[in-house]
């Protein structure tokens, strides 16, 4: 039962480079969204998805980009990294008419 | 807009003790979820405990019940006979559920059980 899986665990990056965090879930969950948490600022919405083909932005957006294929996966990209997007990336799945998530283990990004 | 607010940084409690953790937010929907979620040092998110804004009965799991005033749009969070366990970060959550289930997360309240 693997859940919400998020890879890599961990990267280091040079200002500039461009990256994709990858984030999948196997219980055909129809939601699916992006956290970012910064020390004392608990976790912020980056983006969201409703469904395949269909996602909006949260409260954070810039910097990043995101696309659905596929009801299974929510890939997270940074065109060109900045020091401002060191942090911790958090993804969550829920199913449409429930009122639980799942999160990711998060992937700790750090830009230098 | 939807704003959750933790006004307690850091709490200490004595092993076996009860504390309260506070958490106010700010909304204007009517169908919304809250949450209490800890965050150990291996930062996984564990769901603690949800309430479900129309029921006016306060959940509870186990050593752990909120105090849920939804006129006061307060939820707090209280942990009786507290274990060495229970050090962790906790956040207090909104979630509402009128697009893709969002979250909004308090700034957190770092707890730490002294034996």
């Amino acid at each position: 039962n693997a859940g919400v899986t998020q890879t890599p665990k961990f990267q280091v990056l040079k200002t500039g480079q461009s990256m994709t965090l990858q984030c999948a879930q196997d219980m055909n969950h129809e939601y699916m969204s992006w956290y970012r948490q910064d020390p004392g600022m608990g976790l912020r919405l980056i983006h969201y998805s409703v469904g395949a083909g269909i996602t909006d932005q949260g409260e954070v957006p810039n910097g990043y980009n995101v696309s659905r294929s596929t009801t299974e996966d929510f890939p997270l990209r940074l065109l060109s990294a900045a020091p401002s997007q060191t942090s911790v990336y958090f993804c969550a799945s829920s199913s449409l008419g429930s009122n639980e998530a799942f999160f990711g283990q998060g992937t700790r990004l750090t830009v230098v | 807009a939807q704003t959750v607010t933790q006004s307690q940084p850091e709490m200490s409690v004595q092993e076996a003790e009860t504390v309260t953790l506070s958490c106010t937010y700010d909304t204007s929907e009517n169908n919304y979820y809250l949450f209490w979620y800890k965050q150990p040092p291996s930062r996984q998110m564990i769901l603690v405990i949800r309430q479900e804004a129309y029921k006016q009965q306060n959940a509870t799991e186990n050593r752990f019940s909120v105090n849920f005033q939804k006129a006061a749009k307060s939820f707090s969070l209280k942990i009786s006979d507290s274990q060495l366990g229970d050090t962790a970060m906790y956040f207090c959550a909104f979630m509402k559920r009128s697009t893709g289930n969002q979250f909004y997360f308090g700034t957190g309240t770092s707890l730490t059980v002294i034996p």
